[in-house]
């Protein structure tokens, strides 16, 4: 029973390029959640999406990021022309209902890293 | 708006030790409250979430927190450390709505000295 799952773990881009990362959710989970996680500072919330749907993109910058979640495959996080300061560990977390109750799952992260 | 305060970005004790970590909120309705563990380089795992029954709540590991409405708080205690504890412990607060949307606090490192 695989958790959620974030590729790659580790992605190092030039300042400029762009960076794709990838979140399975578990198994019969239809929300996904992005958090970010810079040094020193707790997770900030980025999107919320549903299959097909962004519902809440209130914690994404304005210029540059930009989420999906397909109908089919992965959700993905897409930063385009990257800066020093994208560097974080950007976490996918997701729930099979929108209830106060049910908790978020996890995965391990994918820690960018913007040469 | 909700928020959380976590008090001491890093705290130490002796293995056998009480552990007390604590989290304080700010919130304009009743809150769903979580406490989550980080351990290096991996995702954050749900150690215990209140949610409105019992005040105390019992979590994985030995750990246990307990809401306090007069004091605005939900800290953690474990009552005796183990080196395995050793982790970030982050402190969560559901916003209100539809989506179960976490506010982090900014986490408190622990380490359990032998």
């Amino acid at each position: 029973n695989a958790g959620v799952m974030q590729n790659p773990r580790h992605l190092v881009r030039r300042r400029g390029q762009e960076a794709r990362l990838r979140c399975s959710p578990m198994k019969g989970h239809s929300h996904v959640y992005w958090y970010r996680q810079l040094p020193e500072e707790g997770l900030k919330f980025m999107v919320y999406l549903q299959k097909e749907n962004i519902i809440d993109e209130s914690g994404m910058p304005k210029e540059r990021f930009s989420a999906e979640f397909p109908k089919e495959g992965p959700s993905i996080l897409r930063i385009q022309q990257v800066v020093r300061g994208d560097s974080a560990a950007y976490f996918c977390a997701s729930s099979p209902l929108t209830a106060l109750n049910s908790p978020l799952h996890f995965g391990n992260g994918t820690r960018l890293t913007v040469t | 708006a909700q928020s959380v305060t976590q008090l001491g970005s890093h705290v130490s004790v002796s293995e056998g030790a009480l552990v007390l970590l604590r989290c304080n909120y700010s919130s304009s309705v009743p809150p769903y409250l979580f406490w989550y563990v980080q351990y290096p380089n991996q995702g954050l795992q749900l150690l215990l979430k209140y949610t409105s029954a019992a005040t105390l709540v019992k979590g994985i590991n030995g750990f246990e927190a307990e809401f306090k409405k007069s004091e605005t708080s939900f800290h953690l205690t474990k009552p005796s450390a183990h080196m395995s504890d050793a982790a970030e412990y982050f402190c969560a607060v559901s916003e209100a709505g539809a989506t179960n949307k976490l506010i982090f606090g900014t986490g408190t490192l622990l380490a359990v000295q032998p």
